[in-house]
């Protein structure tokens, strides 16, 4: 079936360090890319997502990139900082997730 | 604008007591409505979506149940909770349609003891 999968599943960076969670993607039809930071005890939010007519955007500090031909999208956290920490989730346009990472980021 | 509510934060029940949590949206209509668990460091897991009043798909066997008796409410109930019921709830709504991301509630933490 399809399916979403997410690596690494855990992170570790220095503050200041960028960072960047791959996702790939096995429905060739998916059209929309959304990501979500999920900090501890909370409800997943969406931070940035992408549809299939473009192969990046950027909103500060953050960035998805798309390959449509290899079936992969990625974000990227240029700087990260203490509060940048929590569990980050990919999906697809059926909104199938990935298993998340779990980003901690060390002052 | 949207929001999103979800009670209660968090809940501690026995095992075999029922079970009722609650989901409202505002500021949209007919929207698509989740449910998911979350057990500790996991992922997402899909429990039910609607897409109207009354219709619910189920996507796992378990012993809960959804209903939607209004176009921005969604129920999670349970007749008799197990062990294996505690995690972390969350409710969540989306515009018709593909294409569009969730907006999530707060979540409910719940515990079965």
């Amino acid at each position: 079936g399809e399916n979403v999968e997410q690596h690494p599943s855990t992170l570790s960076v220095q503050e200041g360090d960028s960072a960047v969670i791959k996702c790939t993607y096995s429905d060739s039809a998916s059209n929309y890319f959304p990501w979500y930071k999920q900090e501890l005890g909370k409800g997943p939010q969406l931070i940035i997502d992408i549809r299939s007519n473009v192969g990046e955007k950027k909103d500060q500090r953050i960035a998805v990139t798309l390959n449509k031909t290899a079936k992969h999208f990625s974000l990227h956290i240029t700087e990260t900082q203490p509060e940048d920490s929590a569990v980050y989730f990919c999906a697809d346009n059926k909104l199938i997730f990935g298993a998340g990472t779990r980003l901690a980021v060390h002052p | 604008s949207q929001t999103i509510h979800q009670w209660p934060a968090t809940l501690v029940q026995p095992v075999g007591s029922p079970l009722s949590l609650e989901c409202t949206v505002e500021g949209t209509s007919n929207p698509n409505l989740y449910w998911y668990r979350q057990a500790a460091g996991r992922g997402l897991q899909l429990l039910f979506y609607s897409v109207g009043i009354g219709q619910i798909s189920s996507e796992v066997p378990q012993n809960l149940s959804a209903s939607r008796p209004q176009d921005r409410q969604f129920i999670l109930s349970s007749k008799k909770l197990l062990l294996s019921d505690s995690g972390f709830y969350l409710c969540a709504w989306s515009p018709v349609g593909q294409g569009y991301g969730y907006t999530f509630g707060s979540g409910t933490r719940l515990t079965v003891v």
